[in-house]
Parts: structure tokens; C-alpha cells; sequence
């Protein structure tokens, strides 16, 4: 059984371009969520999405937005990068909708904005 | 407003004894709780969980204690083993509403158990 896989595992982008992040589900997991962790900090949520709609979004800008696909991977997109959107991005699946009791985090994608 | 709060940033143990991590928090609509470890270079990695309508869950080595009248949970580990090294999270999962199923994360506790 595959677990939870993110692409890619590190980049660098510059102020003000967009990023594309990648995740795919644990096989059988049909709920993604989105993670923000900055260094020193625990993970704060961003969003998580359910039969490809959003579903609970935490306290980020719309800039931040994201998709979910018939295969229950999914992808989160950030606009307009700002320095301060240097952190960790984890992805994480659990397989009984959003109220699913465990979810499942996939090794996360580091990015860096110069 | 940090609504779970890991107040001790470190702690560090003898091989062979217990380690024992704490989480406070303040939000009563939380009804499910996790331990996460995270390595460096890696995402957490589940532990043990409880329910809000229980006070104790054990799995080997762990076990995780709710208070739910003082809103604390603890990570129980014994006996302590070097590759426990590590750090620890605590997170709480929202009952309904718009945030149902969103987890909350203390800020984490690096454990260090020494040989």
C-alpha cells in the first residue's frame, strides 16, 4: 500500500510568481487536506477538500486555493508569492470523509522564496 | 489565539525511563486527539489518538491520557528508547461546523531520549 506522495520535494520561486504543489491520496483515502508549517511551528491548516470541492478552509488569503480530482489527488496552488510563504507544505488523506478520524501526512514539499 | 498549546519546547530522558509530553487546550469543540512524530526531512507520522469520550488509550509503549475537566492530554512513553528522538505534536481535530475535520497542532516538543 503506497502512502501519501508529494512533488516535488523542494523548490525556490521568487516574489510574486505562482507555485504548484502536488499530492496524492494513500491509496483508498478520499479526503485531502493541506498544511502550512513554518519553521519552528506546528502545522497550521489551510484547507481540505472532499469529493473534489473545498471544504473548510483556515485562516489564509484567497491567493491560496487548491483542487481536488476524481482520483482524490490534489493539488495546491499559491498566487502572488510572498517571502513569508517560505515553509513546509504538508498534504494529508484519511479515508472516511471529513470526519475521518486519523489523517495520514504525506513527506511535504519545502519551498523558499527569495 | 493558540488554542493547543505544547508548553515545554524540549525534554530530554534516559534510555529505559518514561517520557511523558504534555498538551493543553482551550477549545471545548474539540472532540479527538492525536500524537504526531516528526523526524527531520519528514512529515508526522501518526502515533495513538483518543477520543473525547475516553480518558485512556494504550498501544505498546504509548499511552495518551484526556483530562477533559482541566482540557490537558499527555503522551505517556515507557520504556523510552533512543530512536523515540524526535519531535512530538499534538493535534486536535474539530467536532462540525465549517472547521469539522480541520486538525489544530500545538507547536511540538523535541524529545531526546539518551542511551
Amino acid at each position: 500500500e503506497t502512502g501519501v506522495t508529494q512533488s516535488p520535494t523542494h523548490l525556490i520561486k521568487t516574489r510574486g510568481q505562482q507555485v504548484t504543489l502536488r499530492c496524492s491520496s494513500q491509496s483508498g483515502h478520499n479526503t485531502v487536506s493541506w498544511y502550512q508549517q513554518a519553521l519552528g511551528q506546528g502545522p497550521q491548516f489551510i484547507f481540505q477538500y472532499y469529493r473534489e470541492e473545498e471544504n473548510g478552509r483556515g485562516n489564509f488569503p484567497p491567493r491560496f486555493s487548491g483542487l481536488q480530482f476524481p482520483n482524490y489527488s490534489s493539488e495546491l496552488n499559491v498566487n502572488a508569492l510572498e517571502l513569508d510563504d517560505s515553509a513546509l507544505y504538508l498534504c494529508a488523506s484519511s479515508p472516511s470523509g471529513p470526519g475521518g478520524e486519523t489523517q495520514y501526512f504525506g513527506p511535504g514539499t519545502r519551498l523558499l522564496v527569495l | 489565539d493558540q488554542q493547543v498549546k505544547q508548553n515545554s519546547p524540549s525534554l530530554s530522558v534516559q534510555e529505559g525511563r518514561i517520557s511523558i509530553l504534555n498538551c493543553d487546550y482551550t477549545n471545548s469543540m474539540f472532540d479527538y486527539f492525536l500524537w504526531y512524530k516528526k523526524y527531520p526531512a519528514e512529515g508526522p507520522t501518526f502515533l495513538i489518538s483518543i477520543s473525547s469520550i475516553k480518558d485512556k488509550n494504550e498501544d505498546g509503549r504509548f499511552t495518551v491520557f484526556l483530562n477533559k475537566s482541566a482540557k490537558h492530554l499527555s503522551l505517556h512513553i515507557v520504556p523510552s528508547q533512543p530512536g523515540d528522538s524526535a519531535v512530538y505534536f499534538c493535534a486536535a481535530r474539530s467536532a462540525g461546523g465549517t472547521s469539522y475535520g480541520k486538525l489544530t497542532f500545538g507547536q511540538g516538543t523535541i524529545l531526546t531520549v539518551h542511551p
